[in-house]
């Protein structure tokens, strides 16, 4: 079955940068595209971005232009999130999950990011 | 950006009642990119509807959904003691391309 694995929690500080992984098991990594998604606390779910992990191709949200990375690695059927530049306001739950026409239909368990001086 | 209103932000309700959740839409949206996921503390969120009504993959057919342009409903008939969490509808358009509602949360009376 379609499973995706996140990396551990992280706690970082203001200014820091951290990256995040996803790793897919149970479907053609290659035919998919991956979204991150993440939840602050008391706050509703807000897109990142995503990659399209055949080509690698990304697209970002412009609130996050220029301080979010997405990557893949085929081989490991893996997909990061990168963010620098870390403020409070990231602190969050970030979640992976695979796009499917207009939706997600299947999500990563979350990872949560806590910035903290 | 297209910005959902779930309401109500809260429902209290009993083991075998229905329930009725609204998502609106700040201008009109595709039926076929509405969609509804149900999310529990811990857990991946789930995807419940897409396309405004039709149900995922191994969904109770107690879960329906319904709408078109600004307005769109989750019912959820007879409900399990599973199904209290919360739910988000989220929809494709625009920019950023998607956004999510702000959530109901269905609690046990």
């Amino acid at each position: 079955q379609v499973q995706f694995v996140q990396s551990g929690a992280e706690v970082k500080k203001p200014g820091a940068s951290v990256k995040l992984s996803c790793e897919a098991s149970g479907y053609t990594f290659t035919n998919f595209a991956m979204h991150w998604v993440r939840q602050a606390p008391g706050q509703r779910l807000e897109w990142m971005g995503w990659i399209n992990a055949g080509n690698g191709n990304t697209r970002y949200s412009q609130k996050l232009q220029g301080r979010v990375t997405l990557s893949r690695d085929t081989s490991a059927n893996t997909v990061y999130m990168e963010l620098s530049s870390l403020r409070s306001e990231d602190t969050a739950v970030y979640y992976c999950a695979r796009q499917s026409w207009y939706h997600f239909d299947h999500w990563g368990q979350g990872t949560l990011v806590t910035v903290s001086s | 950006e297209i910005v959902l209103t779930q309401s109500p932000g809260t429902l209290s309700l009993s083991p075998g009642e229905g329930a009725t959740l609204s998502c609106r839409a700040s201008q009109s949206v595709s039926s076929t990119s509405l969609a509804w996921y149900q999310h529990k503390p811990g857990q991946a969120p789930r995807l419940l509807i897409y396309g405004a009504s039709s149900r995922a993959t191994g969904i109770p057919d107690r879960f329906s959904g319904s709408g078109s342009g600004t307005d769109f409903t989750l019912t959820i008939s007879r409900l399990e003691p599973e199904d209290f969490a919360v739910y988000y509808c989220q929809q494709y358009g625009g920019s950023p391309p998607y956004t999510f509602g702000q959530g109901t949360k269905l609690e046990i009376k």
